[in-house]
């Protein structure tokens, strides 16, 4: 079975700086992992994936999230935050077994950028 | 331009009445799926579809159902809503290639008087 943690509910971060939201997975294959944004009265929008190759993957809108197989984790970051960063993420996996095409997300952390 | 549509966006009815929501894609995807959203509990899958014709069940599939007459349609059937049925229905659909990206409908808000 594969499931998605993401721990925080909410995350506040000053403007302008760093941001992380965590996601951390569970597999019994390898996994294909996704980040996606929800802004108000809106469908989720695609930000990036890590599908094979390199760790660090770079996405929209300056975002960037850094594959970690020993410590199953996904984390979102980006260097510098705005305030038109505040929104709903979701991580998602799809364990990449024979025949599985199921794609399962986390419960959301909301991401407010404090001017 | 590439699109999942949704329609109708928002939709107030009462508990029994039958409805359904449509969703189109114009992307020639194999895959399609309906999730809930609902707070605090993420997107939860409701039915998916591989292709024309094939169907199955995902995580909470009871008072819905689905078809799979034509590949760019999926609509999401509730034979007789229910107030635990108000929510957030997103329709979702990508290629079956590995690893390929899925793209979402704007979403559906329901509410079951």
């Amino acid at each position: 079975a594969q499931s998605v943690a993401q721990p925080e509910d909410q995350v506040n971060v000053a403007e302008g700086n760093p941001l992380t939201v965590k996601c951390t997975y569970s597999v019994s294959g390898n996994p294909y992992l996704f980040w996606y944004v929800q802004y108000p009265n809106r469908g989720l929008q695609f930000l990036l994936k890590y599908i094979t190759g390199d760790n660090l993957v770079k996405g929209s809108y300056g975002f960037e999230a850094e594959f970690n197989k020993s410590q199953t984790s996904f984390h979102l970051k980006k260097p510098s935050a705005l305030v038109s960063d505040s929104a709903l993420y979701f991580c998602a996996v799809r364990d990449t077994g024979f025949g599985n095409e199921k794609l399962t997300f986390g419960t959301g952390t909301r991401l407010t950028i404090i001017p | 331009e590439a699109q999942v549509t949704q329609n109708p966006r928002y939709l107030i009815t009462v508990t029994g009445k039958k409805l359904t929501v449509t969703c189109s894609q114009n992307m020639n995807h194999e895959y399609m799926s309906w999730y809930r959203q609902d707070p605090g509990l993420g997107l939860r899958q409701i039915y998916y579809s591989m292709n024309v014709e094939v169907t199955d069940k995902g995580d909470v599939p009871e008072g819905y159902k689905v078809s799979r007459k034509e590949k760019r349609n999926f609509p999401l059937i509730l034979e007789s809503p229910s107030p635990n049925q108000t929510s957030l229905y997103f329709c979702a659909s990508r290629r079956t290639s590995q690893g390929d990206t899925q793209y979402f409908g704007p979403g559906t808000r329901l509410t079951v008087l």
